[in-house]
């Protein structure tokens, strides 16, 4: 059964940094590119940023400079590190898996999210 | 970028009856790389549709997609108690990804 854990959210001022982690189980981890998607509270769904199975990696433009993600296949976990968070980061961060090893397609499977809260 | 506009906002109906819901695409979304994702109230979405009319594992086959271009349909043919949720469609054939903004099915 695929699983994907995240955890690392929590209440951070603005300007401030926090890393999010996702703890992956159930596949392959190496094998496949992963992606973080964001949901402001009561707000649709938002694309922030990707990594390849080669560790090619995209990010939103409105994350770009201040977000970074990468991956550590020997432990079977994505990151998410933040930087000069804003009020307008703050959402529900998912962490979700890509079908295949590339950064296009859907997200096939999703983790139940962690929360960031930017405020002062 | 391409803009996914869904509608309607919401979509008001009973057990049984059949739901259309539309996403409508700025720019033509080739290939149908157009996904359906459902989500109920303080769960993550999951994925129902791919390439527009590929149902993902075990999605029941009361849920339908079509379409394709600009004009892309999710249809559930008989709504179950289960069905009622927040759907998002999402194009991914261009980049950045990108997401319509919802519409929301409710009993009535």
């Amino acid at each position: 059964e695929v699983q994907l854990l995240e955890s690392g959210g929590g209440l951070v001022q603005p300007g401030g940094s926090l890393r999010l982690s996702c703890e992956v189980s159930g596949f392959t981890f190496s094998n496949y590119a992963m992606s973080w998607v964001r949901q402001a509270p009561g707000k649709g769904l938002e694309w922030v940023s990707s990594i390849s199975r080669d560790d090619a990696t995209y990010h939103a433009d409105f994350v770009k400079g201040r977000f970074t993600v990468s991956r550590d296949n020997s432990k079977n976990t994505l990151y998410l590190q933040m930087n000069s968070l804003r009020a307008e980061d703050t959402a529900v961060y998912y962490c979700t898996k890509r079908p295949g090893a590339a950064t296009d397609g859907t997200f096939d499977y999703w983790g139940q999210g962690t929360l960031v809260t930017v405020s002062s | 970028e391409i803009v996914l506009t869904q509608s309607p906002g919401t979509l008001s109906l009973s057990p049984g009856e059949r739901a259309t819901l539309s996403c409508r695409a700025s720019h033509s979304v080739h290939s149908s790389f157009l996904a359906w994702y459902q989500q109920k109230p303080g769960q993550a979405p999951r994925l129902l549709i791919y390439g527009a009319s590929n149902r993902a594992t075990g999605i029941p086959d009361r849920i339908s997609g079509s379409g394709s271009g600009t004009d892309f349909t999710l249809a559930i043919s008989t709504l179950e108690p289960e069905d009622f949720a927040v759907y998002y469609c999402q194009q991914y054939y261009a980049s950045p990804l990108t997401f319509g903004g919802g519409t929301k099915v409710e009993i009535k």
